[in-house]
């Protein structure tokens, strides 16, 4: 059981390039989120899908695109990428039901990028 | 608004017990989540409450009192590798989980 995959687990980015972070889940969950985490800091939600063909914005989702084609991927897009955007992202799912069955959401390994 | 505090910084010494407080303001809610997030790390689940009262697990507890909008995470028994961050998030009325900060939780022998 993979849980959540997320590549790569590492990346250095010049200012202005452009990279799609990859998000995988094999549990069928149908939310799945995008974090970044800035050293010493709590989670802030860039993008979030309850399900496949479904997206809506996060706390800061400036500068950043996504995509749920299906309910097993979820890939961020970062377009022209900037210093501000230096941060650990991390990918999860989780399931909730409208009937109160919630699970905890499972991360990914995260990702280190660097922008230069 | 929707807001989550706890507090950013606790230090205890290794056996001793510690309490890390989390309180929450939401649009509704569905439950508590804990995690425990070590530095470079991801997180990884601790304990979820939905309903008021304390749940046990091991040398980890979590208490919720929905009416007072307040959970804590009882730690006993410290041991070095419990130093990490803990993270608290509230699950809304749409069922997103809000996060708070996280309590960097520092262990001295």
């Amino acid at each position: 059981n993979a849980g959540v995959t997320q590549t790569p687990k590492f990346r250095i980015l010049k200012i202005g390039q452009s990279m799609t972070l990859q998000c995988t889940q094999d549990m069928n969950h149908n939310y799945m989120y995008w974090y970044r985490q800035d050293p010493g800091m709590g989670l802030k939600l860039i993008y979030y899908s309850v399900g496949a063909g479904i997206t809506d914005k996060g706390e800061v989702p400036n500068g950043y695109n996504v995509s749920r084609s299906t309910t097993e991927d979820f890939p961020l897009r970062l377009e022209l990428a900037a210093p501000s955007q230096t941060s650990v992202y991390f990918c999860a799912s989780s399931y909730s039901s409208s009937a109160g069955m919630n699970t905890e959401a499972f991360f990914g390994q995260g990702t280190r990028l660097t922008v230069v | 608004g929707q807001n989550i505090d706890q507090p950013t910084e606790m230090t205890a010494t290794e056996g001793a017990i510690v309490q890390i407080n989390c309180t929450y303001q939401t649009s509704g809610f569905n439950g508590l989540f804990w995690y425990q997030q070590h530095a470079g790390e991801a997180p990884t689940f601790l304990s979820y409450n939905v309903l008021d009262g304390l749940e046990e697990k091991g040398r980890f507890s979590s208490f919720l009192s929905r009416s007072k909008g307040y959970s804590y995470l009882l730690l006993k028994e410290l041991q070095m590798k419990d130093s990490a961050s803990y993270l608290c998030a509230s699950v809304d009325s749409n069922y997103q989980l809000i996060w708070g900060a996280g309590t960097k939780l520092i262990i001295k022998p």
